[in-house]
C-alpha cells in the first residue's frame, strides 16, 4: 500500500508570491491533515479536511487556505508568502471517520518552502 | 490551554535503555501519540495510548497516566539507527489536529 505522498519536494519562492502544495493520502484515507515544521516553533497543526470539508483549524492567518477533492487528495495554498513561512510543511492522512477522533496519523515527506 | 513538556536531550549507549518522560495540560484530551523523526524525515508512528496503562510493541514499550498527565517512551537495546527526535503529541476532542511537543533528540553513542 503506498504511503502519503507530497509533492513538490522543495520548492524556493520570493517573498510576496503565492505557492500551492499537494497531498495525497493513503488508499481509503479520507482525513487529511497539514502541519507547519520549524526549528524554532517546532510542529504546528494547520487545517484538517475530511469529505472536502474543513473540519479544524489552527492559529494561522488567511494567507494560509487549503481544500481537498473528492477523491480525498489535499492541496493547501499561501499567498503573499512571507520569509517566516519558510519552513517544511506536512501532510497526514487517517482513516478517522465523521465521528471518529482517535486514529493515528501517518505522515508524508513534506514540502520544504524556502521564502527568499 | 494546551503545555506539553519534554527533555530537549538525552544521549545514551548502543544496548542500553532510555526513557523520555512527556508531561501535559492539554484540555479535552483523548490520547497520546509518540513519533519518530530522523533528521530531514517526516515523523513515523511509533505508538498510541489512550487508556492507562504500558503498551509494548518490540524494543518500543509506552505508558499513560491520564490522571497525572504523564507519558513515558521506553526504548530498550538501543542501536545506533535510533539517533532521531522523538516526538510526543496529544491528540484532543478537535478533530484531526495533533499537539506535539517539541521533542527529545536521542543520540545514541557507540
Amino acid at each position: 500500500k503506498a504511503g502519503v505522498t507530497q509533492t513538490p519536494r522543495y520548492l524556493i519562492k520570493t517573498r510576496g508570491q503565492q505557492v500551492t502544495l499537494s497531498c495525497s493520502p493513503i488508499s481509503g484515507h479520507r482525513s487529511v491533515s497539514w502541519y507547519q515544521q520549524t526549528p524554532g516553533q517546532g510542529l504546528q497543526f494547520l487545517f484538517e479536511y475530511f469529505s472536502e470539508t474543513q473540519r479544524n483549524k489552527g492559529n494561522f492567518p488567511g494567507r494560509f487556505s487549503g481544500r481537498q477533492f473528492s477523491n480525498s487528495r489535499s492541496e493547501m495554498n499561501v499567498s503573499t508568502l512571507e520569509l517566516g513561512d519558510s519552513a517544511l510543511y506536512l501532510c497526514a492522512s487517517s482513516l478517522a471517520a465523521g465521528g471518529d477522533l482517535s486514529y493515528e496519523q501517518y505522515f508524508g515527506p513534506g514540502t520544504r518552502l524556502t521564502v527568499t | 490551554g494546551q503545555n506539553i513538556d519534554q527533555p530537549t536531550e538525552m544521549t545514551a549507549t548502543e544496548g542500553a535503555i532510555v526513557q523520555i518522560n512527556c508531561t501535559y495540560q492539554t484540555s479535552g484530551f483523548n490520547g497520546l501519540f509518540w513519533y519518530q523523526q530522523h533528521a530531514g524525515e517526516a515523523p513515523t508512528f511509533l505508538s498510541y495510548n489512550v487508556l492507562d496503562g504500558l503498551e509494548e510493541k518490540g524494543r518500543f514499550s509506552s505508558f499513560l497516566s491520564r490522571s497525572k498527565g504523564y507519558s513515558y517512551l521506553l526504548l530498550k537495546e538501543l542501536q545506533m539507527k535510533d539517533s532521531a527526535s522523538y516526538l510526543c503529541a496529544t491528540e484532543t476532542d478537535s478533530w484531526g489536529k495533533l499537539q506535539f511537543g517539541a521533542g527529545t533528540q536521542v543520540v545514541v553513542t557507540p
